[in-house]
């Protein structure tokens, strides 16, 4: 049984550019959460993806926006980077019966140079 | 909202316990996790208790919750050089849809 995969592993940016995540829940999960961990930190809430929809959202900009496909797999995009954007990009996933509780994927690292 | 605090570090002997500390701010969070995560990796779900549970164990760990301080502990029985690595310890808001994360404690086990 896969858990949550994410892709791609690493990247690597300049500022200005646009990138796109991408996350595919664990099987059975139809949630899924993205969050944000620089360096030497805890991840900080982005959005919550729950039947398409953005359910709740952290504090964050509007560069940073998502969607969720009808196989519950998750895009993460983040608009005009900015340095301060280079972070471990973690997503998780839940279940309909454990909505509460988060398995969560390796993450992707994103540098902005 | 939420806030969540836990000490930068902690050093121990294999073989001993470890206790990592934690305290929270919104007393309506309903469950409260520790994660732990390696060099590199994401975080692994260790154990979580419901805001009505005082003690859950499951095997070398032991989870305390004292709700009326919002403090939160993680016991690690017999630890072991592969048990090093940072333990984050997260709060989930009312709705139960969004965590809320420490800065973590990175834990160091000496041979």
């Amino acid at each position: 049984d896969a858990g949550v995969t994410q892709s791609p592993t690493h990247l690597i940016k300049t500022r200005g550019q646009q990138v796109t995540l991408r996350c595919s829940p664990k099987s059975g999960h139809d949630t899924v959460s993205w969050y944000q961990q620089a360096l030497g930190q805890g991840p900080q809430f982005i959005f919550q993806y729950y039947e398409e929809e953005e359910r709740q959202r952290g504090n964050f900009p509007d560069r940073f926006s998502g969607h969720q496909f009808p196989n519950y797999s998750s895009e993460l995009n983040v608009n005009a980077l900015l340095l301060g954007d280079s972070a471990l990009y973690l997503c998780a996933s839940s279940s309909p019966l454990g909505k509460e509780t988060q398995y969560f994927g390796p993450g992707t690292r994103l540098l902005v140079l | 909202g939420e806030d969540v605090e836990q000490s930068l570090f902690l050093s121990v002997r294999e073989g001993d316990s470890s206790v990592i500390n934690c305290t929270y701010t919104d007393s309506s969070s309903t469950y409260l996790y520790w994660y732990k995560q390696e060099p590199g990796a994401g975080l692994q779900l260790l154990t979580y208790i419901f805001s009505n549970m005082d003690m859950k164990q499951d095997q070398r760990l032991t989870v305390l919750l004292n709700k009326k301080d919002k403090h939160l502990s993680l016991r690690i029985a017999d630890t072991q050089t592969g048990d090093s690595a940072i333990y984050f310890c997260a709060a989930c808001n009312n709705a139960g849809n969004m965590l809320t994360f420490g800065g973590g404690t990175r834990l160091m086990v000496k041979p």
